[in-house]
């Protein structure tokens, strides 16, 4: 099973701050890699996926790199709404499409 | 508009049993690959299981094989999941989610229903 890592587990961000995520996996998969938005109470959203291709009505603040085993998600200016946990997925294997186990965003 | 609703979940008791349903709407439900997706109480998120679109092809994580059976009615629109045998650390949201064929993503998922189970 491929194991994907997620770093940090917490960010501290503040409002109009630039936001970094990180996701490794255990071995190559490509591009074939998604980012999930989910908030408290509710169910995750796609927000990237191929790793780098927006998904539907996702702000362009929002954008999608790597490749491989490598990948960073990344929020360009933080709105207040961004606050929330992430998590990334591989689909490359499948199944499982194995999940990091988050990175929250939080305010500083 | 694409909608997944959830329902069937609940309170059940060690070595019990329970049936989820996930009704959808807005697309055509029997192009679609679904699946199950759980998460337990501040924990990530667990695929459960899958199917195709056809209903042939149903894989299923090691942690429930032999315990849980996906299916769907393809005439309804509807993706089950019977659960036989929960133990404790099957409590959890299930979601349903929505995956084309092929390694895509999940682009559509529904809000979740609790199971909890408890003596």
């Amino acid at each position: 099973e491929i194991v994907m890592t997620q770093s940090p587990a917490t960010l501290s961000v503040s409002p109009g701050e630039r936001a970094t995520l990180s996701c490794r996996a255990s071995q190559s998969v490509s591009n074939n890699l998604a980012w999930y938005q989910q908030k408290p109470g509710q169910a995750p959203r796609l927000l990237i996926y191929d790793a780098s291709t927006r998904a539907t009505g996702i702000p362009a603040r929002f954008s999608g790199s790597g490749s491989g085993t490598e990948f960073t998600l990344t929020i360009s200016s933080l709105q207040s709404e961004d606050f929330a946990v992430y998590f990334c997925q591989q689909y490359n294997k499948w199944p499982p499409g194995t999940f990091g186990q988050g990175t929250k965003v939080e305010i500083k | 508009e694409v909608q997944l609703v959830e329902s069937g979940g609940g309170l059940v008791q060690p070595g019990g049993s329970l049936r989820l349903s996930c009704a959808v709407s807005g697309f055509t439900f029997s192009d679609y690959a679904m699946s199950w997706v759980r998460q337990a109480p501040g924990r990530g998120l667990e695929w459960v299981s899958g199917i195709s679109a056809s209903g042939s092809d149903t894989p299923y994580a090691d942690s429930v094989k032999g315990r849980f059976t996906i299916s769907r009615d393809n005439s309804k629109n509807t993706l089950s999941l019977q659960m036989n045998s929960l133990r404790v650390d099957d409590t959890a949201v299930y979601y349903c989610a929505r995956k084309s064929a092929g390694p895509r993503p999940f682009d559509y998922w529904g809000q979740g229903t609790l199971v909890t189970v408890s003596s």
